[in-house]
């Protein structure tokens, strides 16, 4: 069964900072490694995934992947206050299954 | 952008009752899920698809049943509500199509069973 565990549970930083999300896992056969952000009151939504060791970067957001650790992490540049929501990491499970961990509340505040 | 709409959007339900939520597509992906969210849980998958006539057992199944009965729909059935059904439940819908396999979520249902 993989245990998907999240830190901090929750997080305020300053607008500009740099903020960093962690996200373990258990199972080491596991393929995808997603990043979703739900805004309050809102549906969860895809914010960025990884597929392999190493890191990516879309604008602001980079998630680093080391499958070895069986550790990811999301890391966020130049925090607005419109990045505060909960954060949700997911891993897959196979047969397009993924379990969720319990979220990191985050509030950037101006 | 995929588009996945719940009904309904609140309810409230008396302990023994039935209850059903309801989910449509209209993103033609295969899989469908259903999932609560607690504080402190995150989301836990209750009951997923993989096609009309297809339902599987997520990590969390007990009091629920599910019914695909096209691409384009998933029900969440609780047969007996108990108060520890009370939740915000999600459906969404995903297929894994180029390597991406997002799940679309809809805006959600707040059960509260008294």
């Amino acid at each position: 069964q993989q245990n998907v565990q999240q830190s901090p549970e929750s997080l305020i930083v300053p607008e500009g900072a740099r903020t960093s999300l962690n996200c373990t896992f258990s199972d080491s056969a596991s393929q995808y490694f997603w990043w979703y952000r739900q805004h309050s009151g809102k549906a969860p939504k895809a914010l960025m995934s990884i597929f392999s060791n190493g890191e990516k970067e879309e604008g602001r957001f980079t998630i680093h992947l080391n499958k070895a650790s069986l550790h990811f992490s999301l890391h966020i540049r130049d925090s607005q206050p419109s990045d505060s929501a909960l954060y949700l990491c997911a891993v897959d499970t196979g047969n397009y299954k993924y379990v969720f961990g319990a979220g990191t509340r985050l509030k950037v505040i101006a | 952008e995929a588009a996945v709409t719940q009904s309904p959007r609140n309810k409230v339900a008396v302990t023994g009752g039935k209850v059903t939520l309801s989910c449509n597509q209209t993103n033609n992906h295969n899989n469908m899920y259903w999932y609560r969210q607690d504080t402190g849980h995150g989301l836990r998958l209750i009951h997923y698809s993989y096609g009309a006539g297809s339902t599987e057992k997520g990590d969390i199944p007990d009091g629920y049943k599910a019914s695909r009965p096209s691409q384009e729909n998933f029900s969440l059935i609780l047969e007996l509500a108990t108060p520890s059904q009370t939740s915000v439940y999600f459906c969404a819908s995903g297929a894994r199509l180029g390597g991406e396999d997002t799940q679309y979520f809809g805006p959600g249902t707040r059960l509260l069973v008294l």
